[in-house]
């Protein structure tokens, strides 16, 4: 299996123009995970999804951020518009079901907004 | 609400020696426990888990933890470490009567000198 595939691997961006982050996850897994990491605020769950139904949108940090899950071998985390505090690594992790706990993560997506 | 807390933002040791790596939880309830290695530039990969049974838990890379109820910890430990085992180390929680979302500590690096 190829794992969890994250797209694009590195983005840098102006402030104010919107990024797209998109994942992959491992072929049969029913729930999806966004997270956010930085050196300040260490791993934060963003939003995750079960059988492509958002449950906890909880950390999503303002309107600017929104995710989607249109099936089950696609999501999408977009930041419009996007600005320097954004600046982050971005990692999606999948598990087999919500009950299983084991995520498996993806590369992640080096974001920098200058 | 759940918390992860690991004390030792680092741990320099020296290759051969062992190594035990604390991690301490918040929860009155029955928990997941997991504990996750970020090398360099890369997602995190599960070095094992705790779910039940057993409170000696073994994992890849001659890992090991042992889940302590009483004292709501569940530190990881190895008799012997490597260069390669230089990384950072996350500990996490979930809950598996409600949300089973992770909850990571702040991370620990583990840096392994010759």
């Amino acid at each position: 299996d190829a794992g969890v595939i994250q797209s694009p691997r590195h983005e840098v961006t102006e402030m104010g123009q919107e990024v797209t982050l998109r994942c992959k996850p491992i072929s049969g897994h029913n729930s999806l995970f966004w997270y956010r990491q930085t050196m300040m605020r260490g791993l934060e769950l963003l939003i995750y999804f079960n059988n492509n139904v958002p449950i906890d949108d909880s950390g999503m940090p303002e309107d600017r951020f929104s995710a989607k899950m249109p099936n089950a071998s696609f999501s999408t985390l977009k930041i419009q518009p996007s600005e320097p505090r954004d600046s982050a690594v971005y990692f999606c992790a999948s598990s087999l079901s919500l009950r299983s706990g084991e995520q498996y993560f993806g590369p992640g997506t080096r974001l920098t907004v200058t | 609400a759940q918390s992860v807390t690991q004390l030792d933002s680092q741990v320099p040791v020296f290759e051969e020696a062992p190594v035990e790596l604390r991690c301490n939880y918040s929860s009155s309830v029955s928990v997941y426990l997991f504990w996750y290695v970020q090398y360099p530039n890369q997602g995190l990969q599960l070095l094992l888990k705790y779910l039940s049974g057993s409170t000696l838990v073994k994992g890849i890379n001659g890992f090991e933890a042992e889940f302590n109820k009483s004292q709501t910890s569940f530190h990881l430990r190895k008799p012997s470490v490597h260069i390669s085992d230089t990384a950072e180390y996350f500990c996490a929680v979930s809950d598996p009567a409600s949300s089973y979302k992770l909850i990571f500590g702040s991370g620990t690096r583990l840096l392994v000198r010759p």
